[in-house]
């Protein structure tokens, strides 16, 4: 039972360039969430998704792109990256997404944007 | 504006020695708050989860307390060892969402 996954652990890339951060759970969540942590801020939800089949955008979605592939799989992507972009982005899941239940989160992708 | 504010932001202590952090919110309504710990290079993990019934609530070493009628809660950390170098992070759920404080940073020393 590896819980939350994410690849890759860290990445570097050019202003203007594109990538996917991949997530996946083994543990039959139904909700899933990407976060970004930048420094002296709590975490803030760019997207999330309530179930298989859904997303919604959460306080910081522009500039990015979610895909809810499987129940097991949510990936985020970046079209065209930029510098504010440089960020640690963590991915996590949910058996619900009723307001008592506990997120699992992975262990991070560090993202730096040239 | 729903909001959770943390202090210190970061305090050094010696080993075996305790601690406490603070947390006040702005959040409401409010239906519960949880401490979360997260270790450098890691994603954080839940340590307790309080609703507004409680009081007190503890993990080990780890003792959260809450006061929902002034909004502030606390993480008191007892006989600090080196492994309890870490962040953590005061979070409370709002319209199905979370709003996280900006953490408070744990060093312990030998």
């Amino acid at each position: 039972n590896a819980g939350v996954t994410q690849t890759p652990k860290f990445q570097v890339l050019k202003t203007g360039q594109s990538m996917t951060l991949q997530c996946a759970q083994d543990m039959n969540h139904n909700s899933m969430y990407w976060y970004r942590q930048d420094p002296g801020m709590g975490l803030r939800l760019i997207y999330y998704s309530a179930s298989e089949g859904t997303t919604d955008k959460g306080e910081v979605p522009n500039g990015y792109n979610v895909s809810r592939l499987n129940k097991r799989e949510f990936s985020l992507r970046l079209e065209s990256a930029a510098p504010s972009q440089t960020s640690v982005y963590f991915c996590a899941s949910s058996d619900n997404r009723g307001q008592r239940e506990t997120q699992y989160f992975g262990p991070g992708t560090r993202l730096l944007v040239l | 504006k729903n909001q959770v504010e943390q202090s210190p932001q970061s305090l050094i202590i010696l080993e075996g020695k305790n601690c406490t952090l603070q947390c006040n919110y702005t959040v409401s309504p409010f239906s519960n708050l949880r401490w979360y710990k997260q270790d450098t290079g890691r994603g954080p993990v839940s340590l307790t989860i309080m609703t507004f019934s409680e009081n007190t609530k503890s993990n080990g070493r780890y003792t959260a307390t809450l006061d929902a009628d002034t909004k502030q809660s606390s993480l008191h950390i007892t006989a600090s060892q080196l492994s309890d170098s870490a962040s953590y992070i005061c979070v409370v759920p709002y319209d199905y969402k979370l709003s996280f404080g900006a953490g408070t940073t744990v060093t312990v020393r030998a």
